[in-house]
């Protein structure tokens, strides 16, 4: 079984540039969640999916991030325009949504942004 | 609002020895998934662990357990015989009705 891919794996941009990113969830994942990890900090939830609604973006800063998932598989982030602070791994996972492990989430490698 | 903290920011152990990592949560839900979760350098977090709040009874996983206790809402994981292939990042987690908060992490080294 293919894990979750992410792409690109590493990303240099300057601040005020636009920038986005591409997860590939686990096939039959019908969950799918980007987070963003700081440097020395854990992992928040950024934006959450079911299919292809959206079931919880509070914690999206929505000036600037946006992300969507039009087919229920496939999702991308974007941010624009991007600031120093958005520096960070910007992290995908998946989970199954159904079955007895539908709440375990399977990360990708991840894509590190570094704005400068 | 849902918040977990672990307490220690690093921590190294001998190989062969055990180590236990400090995890506390806050939630006012009674149903809810807690996890341990493993960052190795520069590879991707895995699952190393999970707990339904339901269950009274501890998880295991091999060299894995947890010591969860739900009134004082603490949730320990032990890791027995390490092994050096165990140092990485270690995130404890929350999840309540798909609302996933993580704690700041805990690096643990194993020593040879």
């Amino acid at each position: 079984e293919a894990g979750v891919a992410q792409s690109p794996r590493y990303k240099i941009i300057e601040k005020r540039q636009s920038v986005a990113f591409w997860c590939n969830p686990i096939s039959g994942h019908a969950t799918l969640y980007w987070y963003q990890q700081i440097l020395g900090q854990g992992p928040k939830l950024l934006i959450q999916f079911q299919n292809n609604g959206v079931v919880d973006d509070s914690q999206l800063p929505k000036d600037r991030f946006s992300a969507e998932r039009l087919k229920g598989v496939d999702s991308t982030l974007k941010i624009q325009p991007a600031k120093l602070e958005d520096s960070a791994v910007y992290l995908c996972a998946s989970s199954p949504a159904q079955g007895p492990h539908r709440e375990t989430q399977y990360f990708g490698p991840g894509t590190r942004l570094l704005v400068l | 609002a849902q918040t977990v903290t672990q307490s220690q920011p690093e921590m190294s152990v001998q190989e062969a020895e055990t180590v236990t990592l400090s995890c506390t949560y806050d939630t006012s839900e009674s149903n809810y998934y807690l996890f341990w979760y493993k960052q190795p350098p520069s590879r991707q977090m895995i699952l190393v662990i999970r707990q339904e709040a339901y269950k009274q009874q501890n998880a295991t996983e091999n060299r894995f357990s947890v010591n969860f206790q739900k009134a004082a809402k603490s949730f320990s994981l032990k890791i027995s015989d390490s092994q050096l292939g165990d140092t990485a990042m270690y995130f404890c987690a929350l999840d309540n009705n798909n609302d996933m908060r993580f704690g700041a992490g805990t690096r643990l080294t194993v020593k040879p």
